[in-house]
């Protein structure tokens, strides 16, 4: 029972490269999100997707954009890398907004 | 608009009890409540909806007072292992839908 499964857990960056962060649920899940945490402190919503064909800006979008794929896969993509950029991302995804949130591992991206 | 929490970090020995406070600015849908643990990604701990329910989780339960906008989580007799970071995330409403937000969190950290 996967649960929520990103990939990569790790990667380094130059600043300027582009890449797709990967986020699968194998939950049935209508509701998607990513997330980043930087060190020592919260979580912040970059885009969320509340259902297959929709997605939506959270609090931090700039710089990235996502596509909903499919109702099993979300990802995230970094156009041009900035160093503001180095964080750990999160994926995560629910049944609904009031039902609880399932968290990936994360991939921690560094950008030099 | 992102709620507050309160403490920022407590320390405790262990058999201590805490509690840690999570208030909103807005009417509040539900209330989630999250613990990270270094390194981890957040483990849901409970959701609590509009009603003023109160919810238990082994010695971890959790009030919501509507009227208030606050959620309050209750550690009772803590353990090593309850150390971590706690979020509490909100569910309002406005003329565009829900909206969550995650608190900044509180450090919680049990001493042998």
């Amino acid at each position: 029972n996967a649960g929520v499964t990103q990939t990569p857990k790790f990667q380094v960056l130059k600043t300027g490269q582009s890449m797709t962060l990967q986020c699968a649920q194998d939950m049935n899940h209508n509701s998607m999100y990513w997330y980043r945490q930087d060190p020592g402190m919260g979580l912040r919503l970059i885009y969320y997707s509340a259902s297959e064909g929709t997605t939506d800006k959270g609090e931090v979008p700039n710089g990235y954009n996502v596509s909903r794929l499919n109702k099993r896969e979300f990802s995230l993509r970094l156009e041009s890398a900035a160093p503001s950029q180095t964080s750990v991302y999160f994926c995560a995804s629910s049944g609904g907004e009031s039902q609880p949130q399932h968290f990936g591992d994360g991939t921690r991206l560094s950008i030099l | 608009q992102q709620p507050v929490q309160s403490p920022q970090a407590v320390i405790l020995r262990e058999g201590e009890d805490a509690v840690i406070n999570c208030s909103s600015s807005k009417a509040l849908y539900s209330v989630h409540w999250y613990r990270q643990k270094h390194g981890e990604a957040p483990v849901f701990l409970m959701i609590l909806l509009k009603g003023g329910e109160q919810k238990g989780h082994e010695k971890i339960s959790a009030s919501f007072n509507e009227k208030k906008q606050q959620s309050s989580l209750y550690l009772t007799a803590s353990q090593l292992s309850y150390s971590g970071t706690y979020f509490c995330g909100t569910v309002t409403w406005d003329n565009y839908g829900q909206n969550f937000v995650f608190g900044p969190g509180t450090r919680l950290s049990v001493l042998p």
